[in-house]
């Protein structure tokens, strides 16, 4: 069975600062993994994926996430928080075969001025 | 053009109501989903459909009844509404057969049960 663990509920970071949200996924096969981004009040929007290939992928709005097979972890970063970066984050994975998206249990980033 | 579109946004209804929500997609994907995020925004698959047909059927009370008239609507029924389904619900659709294709999702509708 898949799952990803989202290691801390809510994480806070100054303006300016570096934003890394944690990602470990559980598969006894290849993952697909994503990470998608919810405003409030809003859907869930795609920001980056891993499928196969190049394992550091890059995202929308300045994110990226690296692919760490050794370490099953495919966490999210940003360099330099920004207020807009506000929101629920959800990694998520899905494995060959199946048409299951399985999300975590969502970190909220709080950017403070 | 919105490309997974959701009514009502919000819901308002009492116990005990039967209530419908309507989605639709205009990507052109074949597979089409409902998500449950709880009050600690939790999401939860609850249904697939691929072409019409049930694909995945979470363990859900069988007062939920989807429905798929074609590949491009989902529609939710629940049936005798408890308090404990109040929620968002999330309609989302993606390529069915490509693990590698994001769920696209709607806005969700806010289900309010009093």
């Amino acid at each position: 069975a898949q799952s990803v663990t989202q290691l801390g509920s809510h994480v806070s970071v100054s303006e300016g600062a570096l934003v890394l949200l944690r990602c470990n996924y559980s598969s006894s096969v290849p993952p697909y993994l994503f990470w998608y981004v919810q405003y409030p009040n809003q859907g869930l929007q795609l920001l980056l994926k891993y499928t196969t290939g190049a394992t550091l992928v890059k995202g929308i709005n300045g994110f990226e996430a690296e692919f760490k097979k050794s370490e099953t972890s495919f966490h999210l970063t940003k360099p330099s928080a920004h207020m807009s970066d506000a929101a629920e984050y959800f990694c998520a994975v899905r494995t060959g075969g199946g048409n299951k998206l399985t999300f975590g249990t969502g970190t909220q980033l709080k950017v403070e001025l | 053009d919105t490309a997974v579109s959701q009514t009502p946004k919000y819901l308002v209804t009492q116990m005990g109501n039967d209530k419908s929500i309507k989605c639709e997609q205009n990507l052109g994907h074949d597979t089409m989903y409902w998500y449950k995020q709880d009050s600690k925004k939790f999401l939860k698959i609850m249904f697939s459909y691929n072409n019409k047909e049930l694909i995945i059927n979470e363990t859900v009370p069988n007062r939920f009844s989807p429905k798929s008239p074609d590949k491009a609507h989902l529609n939710l029924h629940i049936n005798s509404l408890e308090l404990g389904d109040s929620a968002v619900y999330f309609c989302a659709s993606t390529v069915g057969g490509q693990d590698n294709s994001p769920l696209h999702f709607g806005n969700g509708t806010r289900l309010t049960v009093t």
